[in-house]
C-alpha cells in the first residue's frame, strides 16, 4: 500500500521567511496530492492540491511542487505570518483513500 | 466551514464495549472516507464507502465496520473497544472520481477507558 513520509516534523521560521514541507510517496499509482493545515483542535483543512498531470500549482503565498519520477512534492509558504502556525500534512491518493504523512508542526515567530 | 458534520464530538467508552459513530456527508457529495488520528499523529485511513458498499480499507481489523445510508451519511462501528482506540476519529466528504477533494468534519473524540 501507500506510504507517505513527511519531512520535518517541526519547523520554525521568522515571519517574512519562508517554509518549506517535503513528502515522498511509495506508490506511483497515487494521482492526487493534497495539503491539509490543521490547527489545534480543528478539522484538517484543505489548504491546496495538485493532481499529477500538473508539475507546479500556485496559491497566493502557498505553492505546491510534484516530481512524478522521485515521487516527491513539496509545500512552499512565502511570507510566513504568524497565522500560518498549524501542522501541516500531506497526503497521497488516488480515489479519495488518502495516506497521509505524519505532520509538519510549523511555528511562525513574530 | 465545510457541510460535513459528525456526532457527536466528544464519547467516553469502557474497553470491551461497542461504539457508533456518524457522519453526514456534503451536499453533492457521494464518498465518504473514515479515518484514525491518535494524537501527534497524521490521519490513518480506515475505510471508504461508495454506493452503500465498503471500497477500500487501510490496515484496521475487522472491528471496524461502517454503514453508508441512501443520503450518503455514513456510520462508523468499533467492536470490543481497546484502549488504543482512543483518538480523534474523522470523516472526510468527496464526490467519488480520481483525484476529487476530501473535505473533512470537525471529528469525533472518543476516550477508553
Amino acid at each position: 500500500g501507500e506510504n507517505v513520509e513527511q519531512h520535518p516534523s517541526t519547523l520554525s521560521v521568522q515571519e517574512g521567511d519562508s517554509a518549506v514541507i517535503k513528502c515522498t510517496y511509495s506508490d506511483s499509482a497515487s494521482n492526487y496530492f493534497p495539503w491539509y493545515k490543521q490547527e489545534l483542535g480543528k478539522r484538517p483543512q484543505l489548504i491546496i492540491d495538485i493532481r499529477s498531470n500538473v508539475g507546479e500549482k500556485k496559491d497566493q503565498r502557498i505553492a505546491v511542487t510534484l516530481n512524478k519520477t522521485a515521487k516527491h512534492f513539496s509545500l512552499h509558504i512565502t511570507e510566513t505570518q504568524p497565522e500560518d502556525s498549524a501542522v501541516y500534512f500531506c497526503a497521497a491518493s488516488m480515489y479519495n483513500d488518502m495516506r497521509f504523512g505524519a505532520g509538519t508542526r510549523l511555528t511562525v515567530k513574530p | 466551514e465545510t457541510g460535513v458534520t459528525q456526532s457527536p464530538t466528544h464519547l467516553i467508552k469502557t474497553r470491551g464495549q461497542q461504539v457508533t459513530l456518524r457522519c453526514s456527508s456534503q451536499s453533492g457529495h457521494n464518498t465518504v472516507s473514515w479515518y484514525q488520528q491518535a494524537l501527534g499523529q497524521g490521519p490513518q485511513f480506515i475505510f471508504q464507502y461508495y454506493r452503500e458498499e465498503e471500497n477500500g480499507r487501510g490496515n484496521f481489523p475487522p472491528r471496524f465496520s461502517g454503514l453508508q445510508f441512501p443520503n450518503y451519511s455514513s456510520e462508523l462501528n468499533v467492536n470490543a473497544l481497546e484502549l488504543d482506540d482512543s483518538a480523534l476519529y474523522l470523516c472526510a466528504s468527496s464526490f467519488q472520481g480520481e483525484g476529487t477533494e476530501a473535505f473533512f468534519g470537525q471529528g469525533t473524540r472518543l476516550t477508553v477507558v
